[in-house]
């Protein structure tokens, strides 16, 4: 089964610019994998921020975006708030196999 | 607003079986593809199975194959997890959640697998 990786842990200044990866073992991460990305604070159920590489919900504030970047995908926090600090996730599909996340990415906004 | 409430966790015991289920509301739900993703004490999330828009196609993480059914009913935009054989391992919060522009999530149910 595919290994998707991000960064373990990543603090940005609050008013910064941060961005999270998500990899794959399998290869480089396009479109065709429909990236999302997910926030998580504790205690509360995961909320989508992204979905299919750089699709907002209603709900995602407009300094979170997503893209492709060097292989990977990519979520870009820009003008981190306090309130942004949590533990994030990517996941990634496989045509005909199913879905992976990745390890998470524990975000301190300090 | 889309809105998703699951039911059915609980305790069981080792070899027992539950059916968790997801009732959706303000989402499109015929179009959308459905999930059950799970979250084990203190760790990260596992995306479980998905089912796509009227049932036609399954998929299992490998740990819960032929343990597991996902199932679905469009016409009461819910959808449902049949978990047989559980073991400790299975002992997580259990998430529906949607994808694409219906990717909005439920607030979990505990099942707690324990002898």
């Amino acid at each position: 089964q595919a290994v998707v990786t991000q960064e373990p842990s990543l603090t940005v200044s609050p008013g910064g610019t941060v961005t999270l990866t998500c990899g794959s073992s399998t290869g480089a991460v396009t479109s065709g994998h429909h990236p999302y990305w997910f926030q998580q604070k504790p205690g509360q159920a995961p909320k989508t921020l992204i979905y299919d590489t750089n699709n907002k919900h209603s709900w995602t504030p407009a300094r979170f975006s997503g893209s492709l970047l060097g292989g990977k995908a990519a979520l870009t926090l820009s003008g981190a708030q306090p309130e942004d600090e949590a533990e994030y996730y990517c996941l990634v599909s496989y045509s005909g196999v199913g879905v992976v996340f990745g390890g998470g990415t524990k975000l301190t906004v300090l | 607003e889309m809105q998703l409430v699951e039911s059915g966790g609980g305790l069981v015991q080792p070899g027992g079986s539950l059916r968790l289920s997801c009732a959706t509301s303000g989402l499109k739900f015929s179009t959308c593809w459905m999930n059950w993703i799970r979250q084990a004490p203190g760790k990260g999330l596992e995306w479980v199975t998905n089912i796509n828009y009227d049932g036609s196609q399954e998929y299992y993480v490998d740990s819960v194959k032929g343990r597991f059914t996902i199932s679905r009913d469009n016409a009461e935009s819910s959808f449902y997890l049949e978990m047989n054989n559980l073991r400790v391992e299975d002992t997580a919060v259990y998430y529906c959640a949607g994808s694409g522009y219906c990717s909005s999530w439920g607030q979990g149910t505990l099942v707690t697998v324990s002898s």
